[in-house]
């Protein structure tokens, strides 16, 4: 496997249910990424992952769970979501700054999502 | 990150070149102008950046302007598979120092490539 691998491809759940989506990247970047993204609306950032620390959270209900258990993977808990909460869920990763030897770029490379449907 | 903006839509004739173009004219000196596109319902795919000089690799060409206010996307061959929305993004990169993850989105060109 090579890039940003997310599993499932598709989800539907229901409100009572909890599910996770999981993000793996095989590209040795120490900062991983979830969006957001519902029909027609620009892409939301939720949360961020630097050196396995939370970041950034961008005002996400609690519902929404990240982890991110080592550099290379990061999850998604989901629980008690409602119908708008269906979109696609995007996780990316990168490097930070300071960059490893060698590099000169902190581009984000996206996983390929993953289609939430909350009925 | 200084705003950009693209027109909402293009069409291009298959085997032609697109030239997909974006205005940022309050771009500071340490933003890089970033490309990404992204097909229906995928994950956007990383394209193409460069800060002021022109840039060219598998994909595509960027071409920035001197006073680097405006930037042009041109993809040489456009198939059919390039069919997606191009987003261009104006971001500090991280030679500039410290840590920047914000990669804001906005409504992107979509560009239909036609047989």
């Amino acid at each position: 496997e090579t890039g940003v691998t997310q599993t499932p491809r598709h989800l539907v759940m229901g409100m009572t249910n909890k599910k996770s989506l999981k993000c793996e990247q095989h590209l040795g970047h120490n900062a991983m990424y979830w969006y957001k993204q519902s029909a027609k609306k620009p892409l939301e950032l939720m949360f961020v992952y630097s050196l396995e620390e939370r970041v950034e959270n961008n005002s996400v209900p609690s519902r929404f769970s990240p982890e991110c258990p080592n550099s290379s993977h990061l999850f998604l808990h989901l629980h008690t979501l409602q119908p708008e909460d269906s979109a696609l869920y995007l996780c990316a990763s990168s490097h930070l700054y300071p960059l490893p030897s060698g590099m000169s770029t902190d581009t984000q490379y996206f996983g390929p999502g993953t289609r939430l449907t909350v009925l | 990150d200084a705003k950009t903006t693209q027109p909402t839509s293009m069409d291009c004739a298959e085997g032609r070149a697109a030239n997909l173009p974006c205005n940022h004219s309050t771009i500071s000196g340490n933003e890089y102008v970033y490309w990404y596109r992204q097909i229906h319902s995928q994950g956007p795919q990383y394209i193409i950046h460069g800060l002021k000089n022109n840039e060219t690799n598998e994909m595509a060409s960027l071409i920035i302007t001197e006073d680097r206010k405006s930037s042009t996307l041109i993809l040489p061959h456009a198939t059919l598979r390039d069919t997606a929305v191009y987003y261009c993004i104006v971001r500090v990169g991280a030679l500039s120092g410290g840590s920047n993850y914000k990669l804001t989105f906005g409504k992107g060109t979509l560009l239909t490539v036609n047989p």
